[in-house]
Protein backbone atom coordinates (compact mmCIF):
# COMPACT_ATOMS: atom_id res chain seq x y z
CA UNK A 1 0.00 0.00 0.00
CA UNK A 2 0.91 3.66 0.05
CA UNK A 3 3.28 4.72 2.80
CA UNK A 4 5.55 8.14 3.16
CA UNK A 5 9.29 7.58 4.65
CA UNK A 6 10.77 10.64 6.67
CA UNK A 7 13.91 11.20 8.16
CA UNK A 8 13.62 10.61 11.97
CA UNK A 9 14.52 13.62 14.18
CA UNK A 10 14.73 15.14 16.79
CA UNK A 11 16.69 17.91 13.88
CA UNK A 12 18.70 20.26 16.13
CA UNK A 13 19.94 23.51 14.19
CA UNK A 14 21.11 27.05 14.92
CA UNK A 15 19.80 29.92 13.79
CA UNK A 16 20.13 30.77 9.90
CA UNK A 17 21.28 27.10 9.38
CA UNK A 18 20.77 24.75 6.24
CA UNK A 19 17.53 22.81 6.66
CA UNK A 20 17.17 19.94 5.02
CA UNK A 21 14.44 16.72 5.82
CA UNK A 22 14.42 13.97 3.50
CA UNK A 23 11.15 12.30 2.71
CA UNK A 24 10.57 9.37 0.18
CA UNK A 25 7.31 7.74 -1.18
CA UNK A 26 5.73 4.24 -2.00
CA UNK A 27 2.64 4.43 -4.58
CA UNK A 28 0.61 3.81 -7.12
CA UNK A 29 0.79 6.30 -9.74
CA UNK A 30 1.74 9.76 -9.03
CA UNK A 31 0.28 11.22 -5.84
CA UNK A 32 0.09 14.79 -5.10
CA UNK A 33 2.55 15.47 -2.52
CA UNK A 34 2.19 17.57 0.92
CA UNK A 35 4.32 19.18 3.64
CA UNK A 36 2.31 19.76 6.69
CA UNK A 37 3.51 21.69 9.75
CA UNK A 38 2.48 21.45 13.49
CA UNK A 39 3.24 24.06 15.57
CA UNK A 40 3.58 23.63 19.15
CA UNK A 41 -0.16 23.56 21.01
CA UNK A 42 -1.45 24.24 17.39
CA UNK A 43 -3.33 21.93 14.56
CA UNK A 44 -1.78 20.94 11.53
CA UNK A 45 -1.46 23.48 9.20
CA UNK A 46 -0.35 23.18 5.34
CA UNK A 47 3.13 24.73 4.22
CA UNK A 48 2.97 23.64 1.17
CA UNK A 49 2.20 21.15 -2.20
CA UNK A 50 2.82 19.54 -5.37
CA UNK A 51 1.07 17.42 -7.39
CA UNK A 52 2.96 16.55 -10.44
CA UNK A 53 6.34 15.75 -11.41
CA UNK A 54 8.95 18.17 -11.24
CA UNK A 55 6.84 20.88 -9.42
CA UNK A 56 8.48 23.13 -6.71
CA UNK A 57 6.20 23.68 -3.88
CA UNK A 58 7.45 27.00 -1.93
CA UNK A 59 5.98 28.66 1.40
CA UNK A 60 7.66 30.98 3.61
CA UNK A 61 11.32 30.15 2.44
CA UNK A 62 10.36 26.38 2.41
CA UNK A 63 10.94 24.33 -0.85
CA UNK A 64 10.18 21.07 -2.22
CA UNK A 65 11.03 19.35 -5.51
CA UNK A 66 8.63 16.20 -6.67
CA UNK A 67 11.34 13.70 -7.80
CA UNK A 68 9.88 10.89 -9.67
CA UNK A 69 12.51 9.03 -10.72
CA UNK A 70 13.51 8.93 -6.96
CA UNK A 71 10.37 9.24 -5.15
CA UNK A 72 11.47 11.69 -3.23
CA UNK A 73 9.75 15.33 -1.66
CA UNK A 74 12.31 16.66 0.34
CA UNK A 75 12.06 19.85 2.03
CA UNK A 76 14.38 23.06 2.23
CA UNK A 77 15.00 25.91 3.69
CA UNK A 78 17.84 28.45 3.18
CA UNK A 79 18.22 29.66 6.67
CA UNK A 80 15.84 28.56 9.67
CA UNK A 81 14.80 30.79 12.72
CA UNK A 82 13.81 30.21 16.05
CA UNK A 83 10.23 30.57 15.06
CA UNK A 84 10.43 27.57 12.45
CA UNK A 85 10.50 24.99 15.10
CA UNK A 86 7.59 22.45 15.00
CA UNK A 87 7.20 19.00 14.04
CA UNK A 88 7.06 18.39 10.46
CA UNK A 89 4.93 15.89 7.92
CA UNK A 90 5.71 14.89 4.42
CA UNK A 91 2.59 13.33 3.07
CA UNK A 92 1.12 12.20 -0.20
CA UNK A 93 -2.71 11.78 -1.00
CA UNK A 94 -3.91 8.21 -1.96
CA UNK A 95 -5.46 7.60 -5.84
CA UNK A 96 -8.76 7.41 -4.38
CA UNK A 97 -8.12 11.17 -3.59
CA UNK A 98 -9.79 10.28 -0.06
CA UNK A 99 -6.93 10.30 2.55
CA UNK A 100 -4.10 12.01 3.28
CA UNK A 101 -1.17 9.30 4.10
CA UNK A 102 1.41 10.48 6.61
CA UNK A 103 4.78 10.13 7.34
CA UNK A 104 6.18 9.46 11.27
CA UNK A 105 7.04 13.52 11.48
CA UNK A 106 10.21 15.25 12.15
CA UNK A 107 11.16 17.60 14.84
CA UNK A 108 12.84 20.63 14.11
CA UNK A 109 14.07 22.29 17.06
CA UNK A 110 16.14 26.03 16.29
CA UNK A 111 18.29 27.55 19.07
CA UNK A 112 19.58 31.47 18.60
CA UNK B 1 -14.22 33.36 9.12
CA UNK B 2 -13.61 30.79 11.56
CA UNK B 3 -11.83 27.48 11.13
CA UNK B 4 -12.17 24.23 11.91
CA UNK B 5 -13.59 23.74 14.97
CA UNK B 6 -14.17 20.39 17.38
CA UNK B 7 -15.49 19.31 20.57
CA UNK B 8 -14.54 18.92 23.33
CA UNK B 9 -11.15 19.84 23.21
CA UNK B 10 -10.40 16.98 25.92
CA UNK B 11 -11.52 13.98 27.02
CA UNK B 12 -11.02 10.97 29.36
CA UNK B 13 -12.74 8.02 29.36
CA UNK B 14 -12.73 4.57 30.84
CA UNK B 15 -12.31 1.16 29.31
CA UNK B 16 -15.22 -0.39 27.54
CA UNK B 17 -16.96 3.28 27.38
CA UNK B 18 -18.39 5.01 24.21
CA UNK B 19 -17.53 8.69 23.13
CA UNK B 20 -19.10 10.76 19.97
CA UNK B 21 -16.36 13.73 18.59
CA UNK B 22 -17.54 16.26 16.83
CA UNK B 23 -16.56 18.78 14.37
CA UNK B 24 -18.22 21.50 12.20
CA UNK B 25 -16.50 22.40 8.94
CA UNK B 26 -15.30 25.55 7.54
CA UNK B 27 -17.94 27.52 5.83
CA UNK B 28 -18.66 26.32 2.58
CA UNK B 29 -16.94 23.00 2.81
CA UNK B 30 -19.12 19.97 2.01
CA UNK B 31 -16.13 17.15 3.09
CA UNK B 32 -14.84 15.92 6.17
CA UNK B 33 -12.72 13.69 7.06
CA UNK B 34 -11.42 12.23 10.15
CA UNK B 35 -8.00 11.26 11.33
CA UNK B 36 -6.09 9.60 14.79
CA UNK B 37 -3.18 10.53 15.64
CA UNK B 38 -1.12 8.56 18.03
CA UNK B 39 1.71 10.60 20.39
CA UNK B 40 4.42 10.55 18.22
CA UNK B 41 3.39 9.61 15.06
CA UNK B 42 1.78 10.96 11.84
CA UNK B 43 -2.01 11.24 11.15
CA UNK B 44 -3.50 8.04 10.16
CA UNK B 45 -6.69 8.54 8.05
CA UNK B 46 -9.97 6.77 9.51
CA UNK B 47 -12.72 8.53 7.36
CA UNK B 48 -14.34 10.87 4.84
CA UNK B 49 -17.65 12.00 4.41
CA UNK B 50 -18.78 13.88 1.79
CA UNK B 51 -22.88 15.27 0.97
CA UNK B 52 -23.40 13.19 3.79
CA UNK B 53 -21.59 9.69 2.55
CA UNK B 54 -19.35 8.02 3.22
CA UNK B 55 -16.39 8.25 0.75
CA UNK B 56 -13.27 6.44 2.15
CA UNK B 57 -12.26 3.93 5.15
CA UNK B 58 -9.05 3.75 6.75
CA UNK B 59 -8.14 0.61 8.31
CA UNK B 60 -9.73 0.97 11.38
CA UNK B 61 -12.30 -1.70 13.58
CA UNK B 62 -16.33 -1.34 13.44
CA UNK B 63 -15.76 -0.27 16.62
CA UNK B 64 -15.18 3.56 14.65
CA UNK B 65 -18.11 4.98 13.06
CA UNK B 66 -19.32 8.09 11.88
CA UNK B 67 -21.75 10.37 10.11
CA UNK B 68 -22.00 14.15 8.25
CA UNK B 69 -25.26 15.92 8.85
CA UNK B 70 -27.34 18.08 6.47
CA UNK B 71 -25.19 20.85 7.33
CA UNK B 72 -22.08 19.22 6.70
CA UNK B 73 -20.69 19.05 10.72
CA UNK B 74 -19.79 15.67 11.44
CA UNK B 75 -19.53 12.84 14.44
CA UNK B 76 -17.07 10.51 14.75
CA UNK B 77 -18.21 7.77 17.23
CA UNK B 78 -15.81 5.17 19.47
CA UNK B 79 -17.29 2.35 20.81
CA UNK B 80 -15.95 -0.36 23.16
CA UNK B 81 -13.09 2.02 23.80
CA UNK B 82 -9.42 -0.06 24.46
CA UNK B 83 -6.21 1.53 25.87
CA UNK B 84 -4.51 1.91 22.38
CA UNK B 85 -7.45 4.73 21.23
CA UNK B 86 -5.89 7.38 23.14
CA UNK B 87 -4.88 9.88 20.85
CA UNK B 88 -5.57 13.04 19.57
CA UNK B 89 -8.46 12.61 16.93
CA UNK B 90 -7.98 15.52 13.92
CA UNK B 91 -10.83 16.35 11.55
CA UNK B 92 -10.23 17.89 8.35
CA UNK B 93 -12.60 20.16 5.62
CA UNK B 94 -12.25 20.88 1.99
CA UNK B 95 -14.90 22.11 -0.62
CA UNK B 96 -14.70 19.11 -2.43
CA UNK B 97 -13.17 15.44 -2.76
CA UNK B 98 -11.06 16.39 -5.95
CA UNK B 99 -6.88 16.39 -5.11
CA UNK B 100 -6.74 19.84 -5.35
CA UNK B 101 -8.72 21.15 -3.04
CA UNK B 102 -6.65 21.68 0.31
CA UNK B 103 -7.69 19.84 3.68
CA UNK B 104 -8.12 22.29 6.31
CA UNK B 105 -7.53 20.83 10.01
CA UNK B 106 -8.68 21.58 13.48
CA UNK B 107 -7.21 21.88 16.48
CA UNK B 108 -8.38 18.30 17.16
CA UNK B 109 -10.16 16.45 20.36
CA UNK B 110 -7.79 14.72 22.94
CA UNK B 111 -8.79 11.42 24.22
CA UNK B 112 -7.68 9.66 27.00
CA UNK B 113 -8.72 6.20 28.08
CA UNK B 114 -7.60 5.00 30.87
Amino acid sequence: GDSVTQMEGPVTLSEEAFLTINCTYTATGYPSLFWYVQYPGEGLQLLLKATKADDKGSNKGFEATYRKETTSFHLEKGSVQVSDSAVYFCALLNQAGTALIFGKGTTLSVSS
Amino acid sequence: DAGVTQSPTHLIKTRGQHVTLRCSPISGHKSVSWYQQVLGQGPQFIFQYYEKEERGRGNFPDRFSARQFPNYSSELNVNALLLGDSALYLCASSRGTEAYNEQFFGPGTRLTVL
